[in-house]
């Protein structure tokens, strides 16, 4: 157990359907990533925030994908009008303090399935 | 572009000593990490690299050379729970802020 949490852990939803992700992290951690992994592949990144503020965007993400961090605590990451193509497994990562970004804590992850 | 190669399988017996390799080209480099990934499990950190040389943890080590944008993990004395993917990632801090670069993994099947 990292201390990162992520819910739910599993998510079948049909397509065209919004589908909301939400990750708690260390609480003294202040830089939160989110990844995206598909079978066979590593996690690919999609976007980070120092606290509230969102300093990068991957091109992966595309208009239907928006991530929020309120207040720098947790974090939420939504996905409109699904697509099968949007079957993965959603990973949000929390590097422990300091210059670099040493040890990423990796939560467990939400498995989305698109029907 | 950015680039992190590792085998796709490998295969070993119980027992026996594993190495990993992995070579990168990234635009920005502040070090190298190894993954351990169950399926269906989230990654675990296992070690990671800044300097060139050998980071020995237990039965993992890991090794970089910057100049040669290479890295191993040396896995010893497998055992059947080491049957996992292994991903190779590297800290792309010239890049965004330094987020991870993951390699697609090697998955390791540890045979009795």
């Amino acid at each position: 157990d990292t201390g990162v949490s992520q819910n739910p852990r599993h998510k079948i939803t049909k397509r065209g359907q919004n589908v909301t992700f939400r990750c708690d992290p260390i609480s003294e951690h202040n830089r939160l990533y989110w990844y995206r992994q598909t079978l066979g592949q590593g996690p690919e990144f999609l976007t980070y925030f120092q606290n509230e503020a969102q300093l990068e965007k991957s091109r992966l993400l595309s208009d239907r994908f928006s991530a929020e961090r309120p207040k720098g605590s947790f974090s939420t990451l939504e996905i409109q009008r699904t697509e099968q193509g949007d079957s993965a497994m959603y990973l949000c990562a929390n590097p422990s303090p300091g210059l670099v970004a040493y040890e990423q804590y990796f939560g467990p992850g939400t498995r989305l399935t698109v029907t | 572009g950015q680039n992190i190669d590792q085998p796709t399988e490998m295969t070993a017996t119980e027992g026996a000593i594993v190495q990993i390799n992995c070579t990168y080209q990234t635009s920005g480099f502040n070090g190298l990490f190894w993954y351990q990934q169950h399926a269906g499990e989230a990654p675990t950190f296992l070690s990671y690299n800044v300097l060139d040389g050998l980071e020995e943890k237990g039965r993992f080590s890991s090794f970089l050379s910057r100049s040669k944008g290479y890295s191993y993990l040396l896995l010893k004395e497998l055992q059947m729970k080491d049957s996992a993917s292994y991903l190779c990632a590297v800290n792309n801090y010239g890049g965004s802020q330094g987020n991870l670069i993951f390699g697609k993994g090697t998955k390791l099947s540890v045979k009795p």
